[in-house]
Order: C-alpha cells, then sequence, then structure tokens
C-alpha cells in the first residue's frame, strides 16, 4: 500500500506564496498528482510529476524528489479563489488507481 | 469540452434502502474509477474498470456492486445502505495511458 503524507492547513495573504509539501512511501511508484478541491465540489487536476524536477504551470508549480519520496506544490500570486484543499496522489505501476493523502487546507485572506 | 457526467447530483435514501449512482465517462476515454470521500476524507479508491472489464478493486464494501457498459457509462450499485455510507461519490476516467484523472461534480449521497 501507500503511505502519504500532508500537512491539514495554512493561512497566506493574498499575492503571496504559499508551499504545501507532500511525503510519501510506496513500492512501483509511477507519479504523483496534484489536484485542488474546493469544499463539496470535484478535485480538478494540476500537476504531474514522474520524474525528478521541477514542473511549472503559469502560478503553480510542481517538484518531485523520488528517492526522498517528496514532492512540493508551489503557489505564487496567491489570490483568493486558491482557497481550497490541495491533494497528492501517487499511483503505482500495475493499475492506475490513485491513492490520495489527507489533503492539505489553504485559506488565503485579503 | 466534455466532462464526466454523474447523476444524481443529490440523493437521500434511509437505511437498508438501494441507490444506483451513474457516471459517464469522458468520450474516448477507455477507463473510469470510482472514490468515496467521506467529510474531511481524502477520496478513497473503490474500483475501477477498463474497457468494461474490472481492472483493479480497493476499499469497496460486500455490499456494492459497480459495472461498466457498452456505451462506457458505469453504475455503482449500493445495497443495504448504512448511515456511514453518506458521502460524496466521485467517478474519474482517464485514457489508459493518460496521465491525469478527470473528475465528475460527484453524487452526494445521505443515508437517514
Amino acid at each position: 500500500g501507500q503511505n502519504i503524507d500532508q500537512p491539514t492547513e495554512m493561512t497566506a495573504t493574498e499575492g503571496a506564496i504559499v508551499q504545501i509539501n507532500c511525503t510519501y512511501q510506496t513500492s512501483g511508484f509511477n507519479g504523483l498528482f496534484w489536484y485542488q478541491q474546493h469544499a463539496g465540489e470535484a478535485p480538478t487536476f494540476l500537476s504531474y510529476n514522474v520524474l525528478d524536477g521541477l514542473e511549472e504551470k503559469g502560478r503553480f508549480s510542481s517538484f518531485l524528489s523520488r528517492s526522498k519520496g517528496y514532492s512540493y506544490l508551489l503557489l505564487k500570486e496567491l489570490q483568493m479563489k486558491d482557497s481550497a484543499s490541495y491533494l497528492c496522489a501517487v499511483r503505482v505501476y500495475g493499475n492506475n488507481r490513485l491513492a490520495f493523502g489527507k489533503g492539505n487546507q489553504v485559506v488565503v485572506i485579503p | 469540452a466534455a466532462g464526466v457526467i454523474q447523476s444524481p447530483r443529490h440523493l437521500i435514501k434511509e437505511k437498508r434502502e438501494t441507490a444506483t449512482l451513474k457516471c459517464y465517462p469522458i468520450p474516448r476515454h477507455d477507463t473510469v474509477y470510482w472514490y468515496q470521500q467521506g467529510p474531511g476524507q481524502d477520496p478513497q479508491f473503490l474500483i475501477s474498470f477498463y474497457e468494461k472489464m474490472q481492472s483493479d478493486k480497493g476499499s469497496i464494501p460486500d455490499r456494492f456492486s459497480a459495472q461498466q457498459f457498452s456505451d462506457y457509462h458505469s453504475e455503482l450499485n449500493m445495497s443495504s445502505l448504512e448511515l456511514g455510507d453518506s458521502a460524496l461519490y466521485f467517478c474519474a476516467s482517464s485514457v489508459r495511458t493518460g496521465a491525469e484523472a478527470f473528475f465528475g461534480q460527484g453524487t452526494r449521497l445521505t443515508v437517514v
């Protein structure tokens, strides 16, 4: 199985930068995904890492270190609409299921 | 762009009743996943289908069953409902070799 650990809640100011961390333990690692989820809504895909390094997509960047079992999601120029839960999920070889961590709640304040 | 469609969006059932949730994947997506998300919890994988065959099974109770039909839509059947089954049920779809799974808006099931 997969053990995925994420901290739970953080507050940040509009325009700031916030980093959300995710650590995982799994065998047969085949990719790490970041999703954004607003309360009561569907998770929305943000980014995907399968190789070590940084992936940048606009205001969002995601980093992966497979040797450390570690990833982070960087949110830049925070906007009020970024207030949401951010979930990391790991995929393993042999199936396509995503194993989610418990999510990190980000609250953006003016 | 077409998205994953789930119906119904909301469902209220009594204990011991049955419920059927439907999922229509994005066109040309051949893999469907079902997830259950309790209040304040992470999505828990239930079951997935690839080309109409069950491809993976997670923490799905024996009271639940699911299938994928010839038109690729999927249904999750839930019997002998319990209060603890109250949750958001998400369906997601992907291309088998694709990178990301796209989620539907979910069905909120409330068991009273």
